[in-house]
């Protein structure tokens, strides 16, 4: 079983529109928290890395959350723009080998 | 300062035949790791290498194979092909071993097609 589960799968949103994804994770110890923005047959490039002890990490329109205790994050997108149409993939670092979650594929429409 | 940079970019083999991917990661980056990527199983780790041995391994068969050199330069080799191995291949550089407070910059990926 994957340690590292993300939601949703996939989502369509308007142009403008705000989303939020979803990633919670069993990994234990802890030691960091990481998304990637993946676009399509390119590699990924990481938005945002929060240890344990940060609730919030912000990196222009994109906001991540971690709550330690429940062991999820979310990932807010504001105002979308055509160019986040990717792939977002949650990465878990315990201490070790990092775990990644499937990812959710967005698709921002005009 | 240069990104990491993988070749080739594409290739095209056949069943039974082997090959060998290269990396360069980003100049100062000791750590190395290796990812398969599909559709269906998202991105699965292959291995790590810093200072040039092997830290951590993926649940890959032995077929799957990899070296870093003395410059941190690493390749990946894949023996007796098969069409599963279809996939992209991303490699991944960071100042320090995987896990830790470092960040990861992936490589553009080399897609390998199994006929």
């Amino acid at each position: 079983k994957n340690q590292v589960e993300q939601s949703p799968q996939s989502l369509i949103i308007l142009e403008g529109k705000n989303c939020t994804l979803q990633c919670n994770y069993t990994v234990s110890p802890f030691s960091n928290l990481r998304w990637y923005k993946q676009d399509t047959g390119r590699g990924p490039v990481s938005l945002t890395i929060m240890t344990f002890s940060e609730n919030t990490k912000s990196n222009g329109r994109y906001t991540a959350t971690l709550d330690a205790d429940t062991k999820q994050s979310s990932l807010h997108i504001t105002a979308s723009q055509l160019s986040d149409s990717a792939s977002y993939i949650c990465v878990v670092s315990p201490l070790g080998k990092l775990s990644f979650g499937a990812g959710t594929t967005v698709t921002v429409r005009a | 300062k240069a990104g990491v940079t993988q070749t080739p970019r594409y290739l095209i083999k056949t069943r039974g035949q082997q090959v060998t991917l290269s990396c360069s990661p980003i100049s100062g980056h000791r750590s190395v790791s290796w990812y398969q990527q599909t559709p269906g199983q998202g991105l699965q780790f292959l291995f790590e290498y810093f200072s040039e041995t092997q830290r951590n391994k993926g649940n890959f068969p032995g077929r799957f194979s990899g070296r870093q050199f003395s410059n941190s330069r690493s390749e990946m080799n894949v023996s007796t092909l098969e069409l599963g191995d279809s996939a992209l291949y991303l490699c991944a550089s960071s100042p320090g071993p995987q896990g830790v407070y470092n960040e990861q910059f992936f490589g553009p990926g080399t897609r390998l097609t199994v006929l």
